[in-house]
């Protein structure tokens, strides 16, 4: 457990649906991270926010849609995916997103969400 | 963008034997991170490296933050079944914050 967490944990959607995901950390961070993980690929960041403003968007398609209400909770809306959007789908948190040269803050990530479109 | 270069891609080892892997890049980090993911769940952190020749254990793992900042390497000692599953080296560049690049990931196999 390292306090993050993602609902659901496993999603099929049709390329027409309309879902979203959910990340919850229970850390007190301030910052939020959304990952792809494809098979055989590193993980790619999609989305970073700190303190609720979303810093970093790695020109991710528009069907994916961030959101990212308050400092605890982060989402992510998905419409109109494509199968090659079938990923695990991970949630990470750290304390700050710009920390000293000197800190020891690191990403906590959570288990993932996978999804299947079809 | 920045790239790990972790290797090797794979091992599959015999249980009780030691393992070595290790990550290189041409960019200076600040920081140095080793990940293992099993199936089906996101990557949970090893151990963590913030100083230039820093030396860590936790358990059976080692790891060292390379003298250059550009390498790390993770070893684990004396394997067992449970040590299956990838293992991740990540980094935090200098202009980059709490940014991690990844590397590619090795994935562990041990045959009891």
């Amino acid at each position: 457990e390292t306090g993050v967490t993602q609902t659901p944990r496993h999603l099929v959607m049709g390329m027409t649906n309309k879902k979203s995901l959910k990340c919850e950390q229970h850390l007190g961070h301030n910052a939020m991270y959304w990952y792809k993980q494809s098979a055989k690929k590193p993980l790619e960041l999609m989305f970073v926010y700190s303190l609720e403003e979303r810093v970093e968007n790695n020109s991710v398609p528009s069907r994916f849609s961030p959101e990212c209400p308050n400092s605890s909770h982060l989402f992510l809306h998905l419409h109109t995916l494509q199968p090659e959007d079938s990923a695990l789908y991970l949630c990470a948190s750290s304390q700050d997103l710009l920390a000293e040269s000197s800190s020891t803050d690191t990403q906590y990530f959570g288990p993932g969400t996978r999804l299947t479109v079809l | 963008g920045q790239q790990l270069n972790q290797s090797p891609q794979s091992m599959f080892i015999q249980e009780g034997e030691d393992v070595s892997m290790n990550c290189t890049s041409s960019s200076i980090f600040n920081t140095w991170l080793w990940y293992k993911q099993d199936p089906g769940e996101g990557p949970v952190l090893l151990i963590a490296l913030y100083k230039a020749g820093e030396l860590t254990s936790n358990g059976r793992l080692t790891a060292q933050f390379g003298i250059t900042r550009k390498d790390s390497f993770l070893n684990i000692s004396a394997s067992i079944p449970s040590d299956v599953g990838i293992y991740f080296c990540a980094g935090t560049l200098s202009y980059a914050g709490n940014m991690l690049t990844f590397g590619g990931g090795t994935r562990l196999m041990v045959k009891p």
